[in-house]
């Protein structure tokens, strides 16, 4: 298998545009997370899914962020409009119900 | 005070020492995670528990339900262990995150 898929890997944007994330998770998983990454808070959990359905979205910053599961192999999160303090690594997971997670390799978001 | 605490948060060791990162939270936890990242900013799962203690190669993690702590050891640690270290907890499904301790280790 190749993991979890995260595209783009790094993204550089205006502030004020509109910015998409994508997760392919593992096949066969049923959860999937979307994690934040910045020096001064660390690793926070946005939003999680079981089987394609938002569990806990209580880590989303604010309305400006969305994210979706229209089905089991894709998953979205989006910002709309960027502010420079979004700027971060996105990281998404997924797992089994066995709760180990595996991680891809983040998106590295750029809002100047 | 944050959930999960991490000590220590940096720490330089030489090739070869034993090191030892401890873990202590205050939440009621199913299982917990130790993660580690490496400079290139992958994250790899390294050990998944709830009680006892599990073994992989030159690493070792334990846990203590009752207190409330976890820690990791690294036998024999080498250049290539330097990373970041995270402790992290599952709650109801959900990841709850130390802060992390970097750990280098010179030759």
């Amino acid at each position: 298998d190749a993991g979890v898929i995260q595209s783009p890997r790094h993204e550089v944007t205006e502030m004020g545009q509109e910015v998409t994330l994508r997760c392919k998770p593992i096949s066969g998983h049923n959860s999937l997370f979307w994690y934040r990454q910045t020096m001064m808070r660390g690793l926070e959990l946005l939003i999680y899914f079981n089987n394609n359905v938002p569990i806990d979205d209580s880590g989303m910053p604010e309305d400006r962020f969305s994210a979706k599961m229209p089905n089991a192999s894709f998953s979205t999160l989006k910002i709309q409009p960027s502010e420079p303090r979004d700027s971060a690594v996105y990281f998404c997971a997924s797992s089994l119900v066995t709760y180990e997670q595996y991680f891809g390799p983040g998106t590295r978001l750029t809002v100047t | 005070k944050n959930e999960v605490e991490q000590s220590p948060q940096n720490l330089t060791a030489q090739e070869g020492e034993f090191i030892t990162i401890n873990c202590s939270y205050s939440v009621g936890i199913s299982a917990l995670h130790w993660l580690q990242q490496h400079p290139g900013g992958g994250i790899v799962s390294l050990f998944m528990l709830s009680s006892g203690k599990k073994k992989h190669g030159r690493l070792i993690a334990t846990i203590n339900i009752q207190e409330k702590h976890s820690s990791l050891h690294i036998t024999a640690s080498h250049p290539r262990d330097s990373a970041v270290y995270i402790c992290a907890v599952n709650q109801g499904g959900k990841l709850i995150f130390g802060q992390g301790t970097e750990l280098s280790v010179k030759p």
